[in-house]
């Protein structure tokens, strides 16, 4: 069964500074996709950026970037010029391309963004 | 008023009540999803429903019984809750069960059984 790994529970940053997320995961299958979520004190999980395995290149999205190391089946978000607004919880998940259709959450990474 | 709208925000309810927690969709989609977030626990998927058919059941108690009368509004009702059942529910949809592009959630039921 796929697992989703998030070994950080809480991340410090200063405020313009850059952090990096852990991921990793576990599974067999070869076609698949990655996202990372961010759940902000309101409560409502936001999609930050999407993955597809079988494309190579990172994907990114403004000051939000991942490095995607598929043979080490690791995820990465890593936030560039960090605002005071991406403190927040950030959720890493997993969808696959075969059998089910679920998503695979990790347990989340609580940033706090310091001023 | 667009986005993925759970109601009520906040619910505090004896063991022995009977309440229902609300979802609605303005996006037009047509798989929606009931999840329950605990303290340091991956989300937990608790039920599927596409094109208002329940599609997943995923081994949660007979006190939470869903309902999807339309593709727009997915219900969850709650009696005889434990405890243990107190955390956040969340809702969420997309445009097809099968689709790889990420969830719409709403905002959450924080749940207190007491």
């Amino acid at each position: 069964a796929q697992t989703v790994t998030q070994s950080q529970p809480e991340m410090s940053v200063q405020e313009a500074e850059t952090v990096t997320l852990s991921c990793t995961y576990d599974t067999s299958e070869s076609d698949y996709y990655l996202f990372w979520y961010k759940q902000p004190p309101s409560r409502q999980m936001i999609l930050v950026i999407r993955q597809e395995a079988y494309k190579q290149q990172n994907a990114t999205e403004n000051r939000f970037s991942v490095n995607f190391q598929k043979a080490a089946k690791s995820f990465s978000l890593k936030i560039s010029d960090s605002q005071l607004g991406d403190a927040a919880m950030y959720f890493c998940a997993y969808r696959g391309t075969s059998g089910t259709y679920k998503y695979i959450f990790g347990t989340g990474t609580r940033l706090k963004v310091l001023a | 008023e667009t986005g993925v709208t759970q109601t009520p925000r906040h619910l505090v309810m004896g063991m022995t009540n009977k309440k229902s927690l609300k979802c609605e969709q303005h996006l037009g989609h047509n798989a929606m999803y009931w999840y329950k977030q605990s303290a340091k626990k991956p989300l937990e998927l608790m039920f599927v429903y596409n094109f208002k058919e329940q599609t997943e059941n995923n081994s949660v108690p007979s006190r939470f019984s869903p309902e999807c009368p339309n593709s727009s509004h997915l219900f969850l009702h709650l009696h005889t809750l434990q405890p243990e059942d107190s955390a956040l529910y969340l809702c969420a949809s997309s445009q097809g069960r099968d689709e790889n592009y990420g969830y719409t959630f709403g905002s959450g039921t924080r749940l207190t059984v007491v």
